[in-house]
């Protein structure tokens, strides 16, 4: 079975600052996707970004940005200069490639931006 | 495009009533779809798996006869929680995926549907 681990429960950035949230996850498979969702006050799940393991280059969406380290099996987003907008809770989550995978989700990250 | 909408997004009800819940696919066909319960500071946590047409698949831990799942069509998956009483009392999530919707298996969201249990 798999995991996701967010060891993060809450962490403050400022506006217009750089902040990383860490995930790590642990399968024995070798392809599988990684996905980044945002949950704001609203609790509407939105889909921040995604990466899929056998790429090697590191997923980016404007001001969102992964590092993804399959060796260590570690995903942390990035999100430069944040915005108000980007309080949410923030959830890792972690799917297998076939059609009927189900996500695994991480136990989240409350972000607050401040001013 | 790929928008799931849910309805209601608020239920009171009386312990010992049923509710349902509807998912619904608006604009891609829901060859499966998933319903998650969300706990109030805490993540997802996937109750059960429905195929067009088929019957659901349950996590392990989830009472099937209390938590019914139908999935009749391809645009609309129903969950109904039988004899509710205040411990399911919680926030419900939808998802769906459709067949041939990009290479990430990706789940597009509903925005869940409160349900409060007197």
């Amino acid at each position: 079975a798999q995991t996701v681990t967010q060891s993060q429960p809450e962490m403050s950035v400022q506006e217009a600052e750089t902040v990383t949230l860490s995930c790590t996850y642990d399968t024995s498979e070798n392809n599988y996707y990684l996905f980044w969702y945002k949950q704001p006050p609203s609790r509407q799940m939105i889909l921040v970004i995604r990466q899929e393991a056998y790429k090697q280059q590191n997923a980016t969406e404007n001001r969102f940005s992964v590092n993804f380290q399959k060796a260590a099996k570690s995903f942390s987003l990035k999100i430069s200069d944040s915005q108000l907008g980007d309080t949410a809770m923030y959830f890792c989550a972690f799917s297998l490639t076939g059609t009927a995978s189900k996500l695994t989700f991480g136990t989240g990250t409350r972000l607050q931006v401040t001013l | 495009g790929a928008v799931v909408s849910q309805h209601p997004s608020w239920v009171i009800c009386k312990s010992g009533t049923s509710v349902k819940i509807e998912c619904r696919s608006l604009d891609f066909q829901a060859t499966t779809m998933f319903w998650y319960r969300q706990f109030p500071k805490q993540s997802l946590m996937l109750m059960a798996t429905s195929n067009e047409g088929s019957k659901a698949t349950y996590e392990q831990g989830v009472e099937k006869d209390k938590f019914l799942i139908n999935h009749a069509s391809l645009t609309l998956s129903t969950l109904t929680v039988t004899s509710a009483h205040p411990e399911d009392s919680s926030f419900y999530i939808c998802s769906a995926r459709g067949s041939g919707m990009g290479i990430y298996n990706e789940q597009f969201f509903g925005p869940g549907t409160r349900l409060t249990v007197l």
